[in-house]
């Protein structure tokens, strides 16, 4: 299987500020690789496909790079609704997602 | 605007089979995968597999011997069974829409049903 690891587990943050999430893969996975964006009691919402393809309707103060091993999803300028767990998926090979990366109001 | 609702039992005895059925509604169910993800209480996500029209299914690894996944185009429902279960498969169950973009064969979850919570326990 490939692991998908994120960094941080968890951040604490204040609104407007940039933030970056990392996410590496045990093994090179080219850029399949997705984001995700989970808030509490919700099920979680494609935000990047493909490593740095915006979804429809996601704000452009999300985005996502990388290729191989090595990903990251930046937020620009955290808004109030950007609390929440963002994800990493891999669709390489039977897919797996990293252990999540909880952003926190500082 | 595609939909997806969970629909199945809520509570589930140890070493029974857990039984869960996806239903799409507002769009089509051809032309794209359908999985379903787990997420246990405070936990991460776990992809159990996928499975599109034509049967072709793939399964996470870890729980192969124990999954089934089915799809009925009459009435637009993707099943899941679980066999043999414990409580570590105690989880919120989702089903999503899988949706694969070729030429590189590139796939995302689009769509995603609220979840259902399943519990495993006598």
């Amino acid at each position: 299987d490939i692991q998908m690891t994120q960094s941080p587990s968890s951040l604490s943050a204040s609104i407007g500020d940039r933030v970056t999430i990392t996410c590496r893969a045990s093994q090179s996975i080219s850029t399949y690789l997705n984001w995700y964006q989970q808030r509490p009691g919700k099920a979680p919402k494609l935000l990047i496909y493909a490593a740095s393809s915006l979804e429809s309707g996601v704000p452009s103060r999300f985005s996502g790079s990388g290729s191989g091993t090595d990903f990251t999803l930046t937020i620009s300028s955290l808004l109030p609704e950007d609390f929440a767990t963002y994800y990493c998926q891999q669709t390489s090979s039977t897919w797996t997602f990293g252990q999540g990366t909880r952003v926190e109001i500082k | 605007q595609v939909q997806l609702q969970e629909s199945g039992p809520g509570l589930v005895k140890p070493s029974e089979t857990l039984s869960l059925t996806c239903t799409v509604s507002g769009g089509s169910i051809s032309s794209y995968y359908w999985s379903w993800i787990r997420q246990p209480a405070g936990k991460g996500l776990e992809w159990l597999g996928h499975i599109d029209v034509s049967g072709s299914n793939m399964y996470n690894p870890s729980l192969r011997s124990r999954v089934t996944m089915s799809i009925d185009t009459s009435k637009k429902q993707i099943s899941l069974r679980l066999r043999s279960v414990t409580a570590a498969d105690t989880a919120v169950y989702y089903c999503a829409r899988d949706k694969y973009l070729c030429g590189g064969c590139h796939n995302w979850f689009d769509s995603w049903g609220q979840g259902t919570q399943v519990i495993v326990s006598s």
